[in-house]
Order: C-alpha cells, then structure tokens, then sequence
C-alpha cells in the first residue's frame, strides 16, 4: 500500500509571497489532514476534511492559509502572503472513517520564509 | 481545553540502556492514546494504541503503559538502538467519529554509542 505522498519536500521563499502544497492520502482514506509543525514541537491542526467537506479549520489563519480537497482525493494547502513565522514543517496525514484507526502521515515539507 | 504534557523534553542515553518517556494528559472524554515515532525529516508513524480498558501494550522493544485514573502514560524501550533515536510523540484522541487529536511536544530521544 503506498503511503501519503507530499510535495514539494523542501520550499524556501521570501516573506509575503505566496506557496502551495499538495498532498495525495492514502486510497480509500475519507479523512484528510493538514498539520503545521514548528521546529521542536507536536504537530498542530490546521484544517481537518472527510471526504471534501471540512470538519475542523479552527486553527487555520484563514487571512492567509487556505486548503481545498476537491473531488475527496487530493488536497492543496495554500499561504498567501507569507510570514517569517510560517517557517514550518506542514505534515499530511489521512486515515479511514472508524474510532480507532490510525493517521498515516507524509513526510512532510519544510517551507522556509526568508 | 485538551492538554498533553511530556517529559523529559530531550534525553540521551548509551546504546543498550533502557529508557522511559512520560505523558500526562487532560482529554475529555478519552477515546485512545498512541504513541508515534518521528525520525528527523519523516512523518510520525504509530508505535501503539491503547483504549481506555488497557493497561499495557507492547511492540517489540516498545512497550506503553496506561492508567486511565491518573491520566498518565508512559513508553518503556529496552535495550536501545541506535536508530531509537527520534522524537516520541504522544497523541490522545477525545470522542468519537472525527476524533479530535491532542499532540504533546515530544520527548527528542539520543542513543549515543
């Protein structure tokens, strides 16, 4: 079974431009996740969609963070503009409907604001 | 709010040694708790699960520990590895259906030879 792909794997940008990130999960996996994970720490929700709807986008600064999942697959993450704090690395992960079952991450991309 | 605290926040051991990781939680009400693995420039992947009726749950020289009275969880490696070094992550999950996921920071674990 092949694992949650990202792309891209690294990005380095200037502040206030902008950056897109795309995520294909697992096949078969109806939840989607986006995670924002700061150098030494957990990661942390941004938005959560099962299927293409969105369940939780609490924690996404929606000013200028914003992700789609069109047609339940793929999904793009997108910052515009960027800040200096947006250094990051943002995970994916998916995982199937049911209580227990387990998230499958990428490997992530590390986007650097310069 | 859903809290998850871990110590100690970076360890290092001697290759061989035993060591244990600390996870205190404030999830209401509780689903389950994993522990993942995060090796440098990789996604987390899970090391176990436990639910609220167990106590203890091994995978290889992994082995978790749970009390669901004291909200406190641990992950006990025996006999490390080099590639045991990583970042150790506790998650719990509150509720159920969507699951809402509360991440610690994480225990940065060294093996050094």
């Amino acid at each position: 079974e092949a694992g949650v792909a990202q792309s891209p794997r690294y990005k380095i940008i200037e502040k206030r431009q902008s950056v897109a990130f795309w995520c294909n999960p697992i096949s078969g996996h109806a939840t989607l996740y986006w995670y924002q994970q700061i150098l030494g720490q957990g990661p942390k929700l941004l938005i959560q969609f099962q299927n293409n709807g969105v369940v939780d986008d609490s924690q996404l600064p929606k000013d200028r963070f914003s992700a789609e999942r069109l047609k339940g697959v793929d999904s793009t993450l997108k910052i515009q503009p960027a800040k200096l704090e947006d250094s990051a690395v943002y995970l994916c992960a998916s995982r199937r409907t049911g209580d227990y079952n387990e998230q499958f991450f990428g490997p992530g991309t590390r986007l650097t604001v310069l | 709010k859903n809290q998850v605290e871990q110590s100690p926040q970076s360890l290092i051991i001697l290759e061989g040694k035993n060591c244990t990781l600390q996870c205190n939680y404030t999830v209401s009400p509780f689903s389950n708790l994993r522990w993942y693995k995060q090796d440098t420039g990789r996604g987390p992947v899970s090391l176990t699960i436990m639910t609220f009726s167990e106590n203890t749950k091994s995978n290889g020289r992994y082995t978790a520990t749970l009390d669901a009275d004291t909200k406190q969880s641990s992950l006990h490696i025996t006999a490390s590895q080099l590639s045991d070094s990583a970042s150790y992550i506790c998650v719990v999950s509150a509720g159920s259906g969507y699951s809402t996921l509360t991440f610690g920071k994480g225990t940065m674990l060294l093996v050094s030879p």
